[in-house]
């Protein structure tokens, strides 16, 4: 079974400039989350989706960023314009249930995105 | 509010144990967990317990959780060079849903010869 991919998995842009993220989670899974970690910080939730729709985006910082899950397979995580504070390391988890215990449905993470904005 | 707490940095010597520390506020959650990420590698889930548990052993791993004083505990025993990694505790609650996570900053483990 493949794992949550991400990809790229590093990126540098300039300050206003916009990236895009992308993140393909396990076949099946309909929960997919995105979470931040910010210069050594602690982990942030963004937002979750079950299949296309947004569930809970209450992490999300503000709006610059814009994810979309069309189809509810993979999804895009796009920042624009870039800021300086939006470096960090963007992880996109999945799951097959939303409400389950860790033991019967437990997030699925990918090896993460490294955003630098210099 | 929530949050979680842990020290930033330990080092051990191969073969001791380790004690990864984690406090947090909200008393409200259902499971607490500990997390291992490895070097360019995404979050690897290495135990959880249920918030009604005192302690979960699982091989090298025992996790000890103190509800009154909000405290977890990771212990890993006979600490190997493999064991060196960033290790998160985390949270969660079942009005967010199980999976919307509470982390800390993670623990960055150290082993020396």
């Amino acid at each position: 079974e493949a794992g949550v991919t991400q990809f790229p998995s590093h990126s540098v842009i300039e300050k206003g400039q916009t990236v895009t993220l992308r993140c393909d989670p396990i076949s099946g899974h309909d929960n997919l989350y995105w979470y931040r970690r910010v210069m050594g910080k602690e982990i942030k939730f963004l937002l979750h989706f079950v299949k296309e729709s947004k569930q809970d985006e209450s992490g999300m910082p503000n709006n610059r960023f814009l994810a979309e899950r069309t189809g509810g397979t993979y999804s895009t995580l796009k920042v624009q314009p870039a800021e300086l504070e939006d470096s960090g390391v963007y992880f996109c988890a999945s799951s097959q249930g939303a409400t389950g215990a860790p033991y019967n449905s437990p997030l699925h993470f990918g090896n993460g995105t490294r955003l630098t904005v210099t | 509010g929530e949050d979680v707490e842990q020290s930033l940095f330990l080092s051990v010597r191969e073969g001791d144990s380790s004690v990864i520390n984690c406090t947090y506020t909200d008393s409200s959650s259902t499971y607490l967990y500990w997390y291992k990420q490895e070097p360019g590698a995404g979050l690897q889930l290495l135990t959880y317990i249920f918030s009604n548990m005192d302690m979960k052993q699982d091989q090298r791993l025992t996790v000890l959780l103190n509800k009154k004083d909000k405290h977890l505990s990771l212990r890993i025993a006979d600490t190997q060079t493999g064991d060196s990694a960033i290790y998160f505790c985390a949270e969660s609650f079942p009005s967010g849903g199980y999976n919307k996570l509470i982390f800390g900053a993670g623990t960055r483990l150290a082993v020396h010869p």
